[in-house]
C-alpha cells in the first residue's frame, strides 16, 4: 500500500545505541501498529495506537518505545535494552471503529541488523 | 494467553491442485479473521477476511470458512498457480483492535 511509508529500508545498530524507525501514513487512518517478524515466524505485536497521544503495549514491548504526536506518524525506537533487535519490522495502519476490527495495511518494512 | 495455531508450516502442491491452510484460535471474543499473503522480503498483503457473523466467504479462487464453535477457520485456494507461491498468515482479532497472527504457511506451487 503506497499510503504507508517506512524508512529506512535497512538499518544497522551498534551495541548500546538507540535507533528510531520511521512510519508515516497518508491514509487518514486513526490506528497504527508496529510488528516484529523473525525468520520463519509470524508477526508479533510490539505497540499499537488507536488515537493520537495514546498507545498501548503489545505482546513484546520490552526494549522498545513509541510516540504518537501526530495522526500520520508513529515512530518506533529500539533501545539498547533490546538485546536481540535483529529482525524485520513492519508498521501497519487501519481505520478505527469502536465495534469492529478493520483491515490492517502494511508498509514495506525496515530490516534492522546489529553491527 | 491469546494464541493462534496455524498448520501446516509448509505445503507443496502441483499447479492446478487445491491448497488448504487451517488455523485455530483460543480467544472466544475473536470476531475478525484476516488472511495475508507475504512474498519474500515484501509486505504482507490482505487477500481475504471474514467476520464472525459469516460462515464462508469467497473471492474468485480463494475462500475462507469459519467454525465459531470449534474456533477454527481455513483458507482454501483452488486451481493453484505458481504465482500463489508465498507465505500465508492467518490472524484473529477482537474489538480491542489487536491481531494475533499464526506462525505462517509456506506454500509452494510446482509447475
Amino acid at each position: 500500500d503506497g499510503g504507508i511509508t517506512q524508512s529506512p529500508k535497512y538499518l544497522f545498530r551498534k551495541e548500546g545505541q538507540n535507533v528510531t524507525l520511521s512510519c508515516e501514513q497518508n491514509l487518514n487512518h486513526d490506528a497504527m501498529y508496529w510488528y516484529r517478524q523473525d525468520p520463519g515466524q509470524g508477526l508479533r505485536l510490539i505497540y499499537y495506537s488507536q488515537i493520537v497521544n495514546d498507545f498501548q503495549k503489545g505482546d513484546i514491548a520490552e526494549g522498545y518505545s513509541v510516540s504518537r504526536e501526530k495522526k500520520e506518524s508513529f515512530p518506533l525506537t529500539v533501545t539498547s535494552a533490546q538485546k536481540n533487535p535483529t529482525a524485520f519490522y513492519l508498521c501497519a495502519s487501519s481505520t478505527r471503529q469502536p465495534s469492529s476490527n478493520q483491515p490492517q495495511h502494511f508498509g514495506d518494512g525496515t530490516r534492522l541488523s546489529i553491527l | 494467553g491469546e494464541n493462534v495455531e496455524q498448520h501446516p508450516s509448509t505445503l507443496s502442491v502441483q499447479e492446478g491442485d487445491s491448497a488448504v491452510i487451517k488455523c485455530t484460535y483460543s480467544d472466544s471474543a475473536s470476531n475478525y479473521f484476516p488472511w495475508y499473503k507475504q512474498e519474500l522480503g515484501k509486505r504482507p498483503q490482505l487477500i481475504i477476511d471474514i467476520r464472525s457473523n459469516v460462515g464462508e466467504k469467497k473471492d474468485q479462487r480463494i475462500a475462507v470458512t469459519l467454525n465459531k464453535t470449534a474456533k477454527h477457520f481455513s483458507l482454501h485456494i483452488t486451481e493453484t498457480q505458481p504465482e500463489d507461491s508465498a507465505v500465508y498468515f492467518c490472524a484473529a482479532g477482537n474489538q480491542g483492535g489487536k491481531l494475533i497472527f499464526g506462525q505462517g504457511t509456506e506454500l509452494s506451487v510446482k509447475p
